[in-house]
């Protein structure tokens, strides 16, 4: 089976710009987490989306959204990049029933 | 609230076993997991222990749980190079509740 794949897995913007990431999630999986990670925060979750609807989300402002197709798949947007976005930005899919959570290899996000 | 913590380093020789510890706050907590993360990749699931069981084992790795003292461990039998990564413990809350809150991460280091 394969697993989560993230495109693209790496991005240089400049600021004030925005960006969509996409998220392609194991077959089967229902649900999708995005979370970002920087080495001064660490892994912060964003959102969470299941069946098409965000179930729950993380402190993050309004810039950062998501979305979640049909087929599962999701993307999130960040609109208004500022040089504090450049993180490397994961996705996780599961079941959706609180057990495994399979992580995508991630997009690399560079702000200048 | 939500709180998860482990030792930044860990150094160990090669063949021996290491352990890497974790504490948590929320004694909410359904599910207790550990992640690998390797340079440029994203975090690999190694394993998870559902919080009403005290120990799991899957071939090298041992997971203990100290419900009472909020305690997780991840244990590492015959330590090799190839595990010489960042590992993390992550907590997430309840069913259908998808948000892991992930510690800072230990990087393990192996001697040769």
């Amino acid at each position: 089976k394969a697993g989560v794949t993230q495109t693209p897995r790496y991005l240089i913007k400049t600021r004030g710009q925005q960006v969509t990431l996409s998220c392609s999630p194991i077959s089967g999986h229902r649900s999708v987490s995005w979370y970002q990670q920087t080495p001064g925060q660490g892994l912060q979750f964003l959102f969470e989306y299941f069946s098409e609807t965000q179930r729950n989300k993380g402190n993050f402002p309004g810039r950062f959204s998501g979305r979640q197709f049909s087929n599962s798949r999701s993307e999130m947007n960040v609109s208004t990049l500022e040089l504090g976005d450049s993180a490397l930005y994961l996705c996780a899919s599961s079941h959706g029933a609180g057990r495994e959570q399979y992580f995508g290899p991630g997009t690399r996000l560079t702000v200048t | 609230g939500e709180d998860v913590e482990q030792s930044l380093f860990l150094s160990v020789r090669e063949g021996d076993s290491s352990v890497i510890n974790c504490t948590y706050t929320d004694s909410s907590s359904t599910y207790l997991y550990w992640y690998k993360q390797e340079p440029g990749a994203g975090l690999q699931l190694l394993t998870y222990i559902f919080s009403n069981m005290d120990m799991k084992q899957d071939q090298r790795l041992t997971v203990l749980l100290n419900k009472k003292d909020k305690h997780l461990s991840l244990r590492i039998a015959d330590t090799q190079t190839g595990d010489s990564a960042i590992y993390f413990c992550a907590e997430s809350r309840n069913f259908g509740n998808e948000k892991l809150t992930f510690g800072t991460g230990t990087r393990l280091t192996i001697i040769p």
